[in-house]
């Protein structure tokens, strides 16, 4: 499967840490994208990191992305109560007709 | 701002019953797709479709049908619903350039009995 994959499954952190998700894939990419999803909602877009950058920040969140090693992280610093949900990475691999593949995502729960 | 509006948030059908799930966005995008989530499984792309009356098979597309008549409108289809449909399942759209940011309705979650 060409499926990205994140780490951990589930993470529990407490409200003001830093939370660390990871994501790996198997094959060359265009662009990675991380999604949030709120419990019973859709997916709304984060971050989308190509494939010659690095790192990339929008607010509290920091992506970063290694091709060398085929995996990308996203960082959520100072975390608050509404960063509970699921995080997705979408990866739009090279020669896949273009379509976007989800990894089966990390539950976020940020503990009061 | 985009809006992907999915026409039932909550749906009980019988199996066999012909079922119809219905996206429209509102932004004048090229690109629909049609995704279901399951727990353990993350979300996997039915169909998809670049144009109006085209469609294109994702990685799960057996039981499943489409049809986009319209720009804005992009339906999903099944012809006899089996309990193993019972999902959530996610319209989503885009303009056609590279990269595809998706904008995510919120979701059609089906019980199929």
């Amino acid at each position: 499967s060409q499926q990205g994959e994140e780490d951990p499954q589930a993470l529990s952190i407490q409200e003001g840490e830093n939370a660390t998700m990871n994501c790996s894939y198997k094959t060359s990419i265009n662009n990675l994208q991380w999604y949030r999803q709120n419990s019973g909602r859709g997916l709304v877009h984060l971050i989308l990191i190509r494939s010659n950058e690095r790192e990339k920040h929008s607010g509290r969140l920091r992506v970063t992305l290694d091709t060398s090693k085929k995996s990308s992280s996203l960082l959520i610093t100072a975390s608050r109560a509404a960063d509970t949900a699921s995080y997705f990475c979408a990866t739009e691999f090279m020669n896949r007709d273009d379509k976007i593949i989800f990894g089966k995502g990390t539950r976020l729960h940020i503990l009061p | 701002d985009v809006k992907v509006t999915q026409s039932s948030r909550y749906l009980v059908k019988r199996t066999g019953e012909k079922v119809f799930l219905e996206c429209v966005q509102d932004m004048d995008h090229e690109n629909m797709f049609w995704y279901r989530q399951d727990p353990g499984l993350g979300l996997r792309l039915i169909y998809f479709s670049y144009d109006v009356k085209m469609k294109e098979k994702g990685d799960i597309p057996e039981g499943y049908s489409v049809s986009r008549e319209k720009k804005e409108r992009f339906s999903l289809i099944l012809e006899s619903a089996s309990t193993n449909q019972t999902s959530m399942y996610l319209c989503a759209s885009s303009l056609p350039q590279l990269p595809g940011e998706l904008f995510f309705g919120e979701g059609s979650r089906l019980t199929v009995l």
